[in-house]
């Protein structure tokens, strides 16, 4: 357990549903970034926070994708209208600027579309 | 081509073996980072590099700067070391970028 937790673990939808994916950092940690994973492959940067501040979305982050961190605490990740090719691993990770800049990872929580 | 490239993709080894695992960038980083994979999606953070070598255990983890290659080595193999091992070059504000990792399968 690294102290990064998100939730769901497992999220089975419809496509043209919405689904929101939640992470919670380190408690002491200012940079969240998302991160996806499809089958096979290493994992892809999406979006990153420092505090609640969004500074960095990738091209992957179509329109359909938004992320929030409110309070600079925990995150949450939306995906409007999912299409099958959303199906894939959703990795959450934490770190601090102040530390070693580790990035601690979550369990990830895995998508399936039908 | 890719930014981070590893091999082998698959590598199968009996215990005891003597393990390595290559990592190549073609980007600008300000560190490489290797993490371990279990079944399941848990990933762990294994080092972190800007320069020379780092061991930890059984692990051992080398970077040469100008050629922009990464090693990972692994003494004493055990089947407990099964994973996949992943590289990952750090960019600008930490971004990682991640090579598609190496399934690494030990046996007795």
């Amino acid at each position: 357990d690294t102290g990064v937790s998100q939730d769901p673990r497992h999220k089975i939808t419809k496509r043209g549903q919405n689904v929101t994916f939640r992470c919670d950092p380190i408690s002491e940690h200012n940079r969240l970034y998302w991160y996806r994973q499809t089958l096979g492959q290493g994992p892809e940067f999406l979006t990153y926070f420092q505090n609640e501040a969004q500074l960095e979305k990738s091209r992957l982050l179509s329109d359909r994708f938004s992320a929030e961190r409110p309070k600079g605490s925990f995150s949450t990740l939306e995906i409007q209208r999912t299409e099958q090719g959303d199906s894939a691993m959703y990795l959450c990770a934490s770190s601090s600027r102040n530390r070693d800049d580790t990035q601690y990872f979550g369990p990830g929580t895995r998508l399936t579309v039908l | 081509k890719n930014e981070v490239e590893q091999s082998p993709q698959n590598l199968t080894a009996q215990e005891g073996e003597f393990i390595t695992i290559n990592c190549s960038y073609s980007v600008g980083i300000s560190a490489l980072h290797w993490l371990q994979q279990h079944p399941g999606g848990g990933i762990v953070s294994l080092f972190m590099l800007s320069s020379g070598k780092k061991k930890h255990g059984r692990l051992i983890a080398t970077i040469n700067i100008q050629e922009k290659h990464s090693s990972l080595h692994i003494t004493a193999s055990h089947p407990r070391d099964s994973a996949v091992y992943i590289c990952a070059g750090e960019g600008t504000a930490s971004k990682l970028t991640f090579g598609t990792g190496t399934r690494l399968q030990v046996t007795l």
